[in-house]
């Protein structure tokens, strides 16, 4: 089975852009969730989708947002970028479903965003 | 005061050395999470517990629900072991699944 594949690895953007980054989970899992792990703040939850429907927001700005296709295949767009905002955005995802409320998280290579 | 505290920070050790690493959380949980990080940051799931102990090859995680801690155990320790090692505790309900870190122990193996 496949595991969970994001693109691009890695990405060089400017202040004030916009960037978009995918996640394909293993297939039949519909639960993906993403992160972000900077130096100083380490990893963070932003938010996850379930289903196509975003389940749960972490502690992000409106600049921040994601989608979920009916593959379960989500994207995360970060608008108007800023210095802070380099980091590695990482995203996993989890079978979710039946009597199981939740089961482990397989997460991705991750994407390695730099904002100049 | 984070809701998820691990230690130590760092972690220098030699080979075949019994390594413990501790996580201490003040939520309720419904699960916790050890990870592994290598340096490039890909992430490996090296257990998921919820109650007891689990051991897989070399690696022991247990948990007590009560005192609300964890620890993660390497016993027989390896260069290849050489990683970041993040325990982070998980909050799932029928809503919502949501996952918060602790900040990581890196962990240093020496031949």
């Amino acid at each position: 089975k496949a595991g969970v594949t994001q693109t691009p690895r890695y990405l060089i953007k400017t202040r004030g852009q916009q960037v978009t980054l995918s996640c394909s989970p293993i297939s039949g899992h519909r639960s993906v969730s993403w992160y972000q792990q900077t130096p100083g703040q380490g990893l963070q939850f932003l938010f996850e989708y379930f289903s196509e429907t975003q389940r749960n927001k972490g502690n992000f700005p409106g600049r921040f947002s994601g989608r979920q296709f009916s593959n379960s295949r989500s994207e995360m767009n970060v608008s108007t970028l800023e210095l802070g905002d380099s980091a590695l955005y990482l995203c996993a995802s989890s079978f979710r479903g039946g009597r199981l409320l939740y089961n482990e998280q397989f997460f991705g290579p991750g994407t390695r965003l730099t904002v100049l | 005061k984070n809701e998820v505290e691990q230690s130590p920070q760092n972690l220098t050790a030699q080979e075949g050395e019994f390594i413990t690493i501790n996580c201490s959380y003040s939520v309720g949980i419904s699960a916790l999470h050890w990870l592994q990080q290598h340096p490039g940051g890909g992430i490996v799931s090296l257990f998921m517990l919820s109650s007891g102990k689990k051991k897989h090859g070399r690696l022991i995680a247990t948990i007590n629900i009560q005192e609300k801690h964890s620890s993660l155990h390497i016993t027989a320790s390896h260069p290849r072991d050489s990683a970041v090692y993040i325990c982070a505790v998980r909050w799932a309900a029928k809503d919502t699944d949501k996952l918060i870190f602790g900040t990581g122990t890196r962990l240093q193996v020496f031949p």
